[in-house]
């Protein structure tokens, strides 16, 4: 079956723009995750639904980062105003089950320099 | 900030060796942890779950000390294809928090 997609995979954008990343979970996988990985470190933990609800947004780093997922399907990652350090990688992530004790998988990335 | 402590590496090691490495944690309730590993420039992916009773498959070995919260992952017989940062991510939540990552380089 079809694993988890993001859209784009690369994105440059100058430093001031909006950009909108997309997610397309595992189908009927109920927990969605963003999380941030910048250059040699460990994903940082950035929002998570369970279906349509935002139940943490305790990662996003700035009120300038927004995150939905209207039908519980899809979700939009939106970064306003770009800044450089928001350069890095997003990853997004789906769960069958809304519980940290079973396994994530983790789609490629968007891959996000910010000039 | 629940940390997750492993040692970032390398580990260089020939191919064919064995190699051990863990994962330190704080206090958790979870009852399973996992081990992804993250090629350069891709995705983590999940290697194996590691239940209380620990977990094999083929050449690799995951062990969970709850007592001394940590967990390992034991590869035997290294292969070339091993090289990857391998990720212990610690079950917080919903959520997962990852560290740094151990990088394993099997070396021809």
């Amino acid at each position: 079956g079809a694993g988890v997609s993001q859209s784009p995979r690369y994105k440059v954008a100058k430093r001031g723009q909006d950009v909108a990343l997309r997610c397309d979970p595992i189908s009927g996988h109920v927990s969605l995750f963003w999380y941030q990985q910048a250059l040699g470190q460990g994903p940082e933990f950035l929002t998570y639904f369970q279906n349509e609800a935002q139940l943490d947004k305790s990662g996003l780093p700035s009120d300038r980062f927004f995150a939905e997922r209207p039908e519980g399907s899809v979700s939009t990652l939106k970064i306003q105003r770009t800044q450089q350090e928001d350069s890095a990688v997003y990853l997004c992530a789906s769960s069958l089950v809304a519980d940290g004790s079973y396994e994530q998988y983790f789609g490629p990335g968007t891959r996000l320099t910010v000039t | 900030r629940k940390e997750v402590e492993q040692d970032p590496g390398p580990f260089n090691v020939p191919e064919g060796a064995t190699v051990a490495f863990n994962c330190t944690y704080s206090n958790s309730a979870s009852q399973s942890f996992f081990w992804y590993r993250q090629d350069c420039r891709k995705e983590p992916k999940l290697l194996m779950s590691v239940y209380s009773s620990g977990n094999e498959d083929g050449r690799f070995t995951a062990q969970l000390n709850r007592a001394s919260q940590y967990i390992s992952l034991l590869i035997r017989d290294s292969k070339l294809s091993d090289s990857a940062t391998y990720l212990c991510p610690f079950p917080y939540g919903q959520n997962f928090v990852f560290g740094p990552g151990t990088r394993l380089s099997a070396l021809p």
